[in-house]
């Protein structure tokens, strides 16, 4: 499975937007770019995913960088129930098995 | 729509014991994962059924334990001989292929082995 690289920690403020950055240069043509967090004592939490272009929903908007190469997670307006561990996950649709492979993901902490 | 519901939610059992663990997933999901989280680690892929295939199996889940989905709904997973490394926590997750691809995960059971 390709990797992805996280920043182990980020920091933000309440009602401030937050950028958590994603790189993963071995990306291949099927990947799907996931997103998934998990606030303590929880099971993760799916946000969002996108394969190439950018993607809004309710919770998030994803940026996907035009060589795929890196993705950013945008969160509009963070809230103190915004504060979780951040995964950027690749899975290949090619096998159709979509299993998720975590990494240690971004810890967000947010301030009030 | 309840769900993805586990159960128990904490097991501690002593080592060499057996136990199961129960996952109802959302209703009409074909796809079921089973993952293993350690303290301080992201989750790790276990196995997944389609229906009530079991199509992939990790390497890390070893001949003490097994897995099913009877009847293509609710599945289990069993440990035997539990060992302390054997202490995480089991996370259950469904998705509705090929529609939708997002997993959606249950609590997870806690798992202890004294």
């Amino acid at each position: 499975d390709a990797k992805t690289t996280q920043p182990n920690s980020m920091e933000s403020n309440e009602e401030e937007p937050v950028h958590l950055p994603c790189n993963h240069s071995t990306i291949s043509g099927t990947d799907y770019i996931h997103w998934y967090r998990q606030l303590p004592s929880q099971g993760p939490e799916y946000v969002i995913h996108g394969l190439t272009s950018n993607v809004n929903n309710r919770m998030a908007s994803l940026a996907i960088a035009e060589d795929r190469k890196s993705s950013t997670l945008i969160l509009h307006r963070a809230t103190l129930r915004d504060a979780a561990v951040y995964y950027c996950i690749l899975s290949n649709s090619g096998g159709s098995n979509y299993k998720l492979t975590f990494g240690k993901g971004t810890l967000l902490t947010v301030n009030p | 729509d309840t769900g993805v519901s586990q159960d128990p939610r904490h097991k501690i059992t002593k080592r060499g014991q057996n136990v199961t663990f129960r996952c109802d997933p959302i209703s009409e999901h074909n796809r079921l994962y089973w993952y293993r989280q350690t303290l301080g680690q992201g989750p790790e892929f276990l196995t997944y059924f389609q229906n009530e295939a079991q199509l992939e199996k990790s390497r890390l889940l070893s001949d003490r334990f097994s897995a099913e989905r009877p009847k293509g709904s609710f599945s289990t997973l069993e440990i035997q001989r539990t060992e302390q490394g054997d202490s995480a926590m089991y996370l259950c997750a469904s998705s509705l292929l090929p529609s939708k691809i997002e997993q959606f995960f249950g609590p997870g059971t806690r798992l202890t082995v004294l």
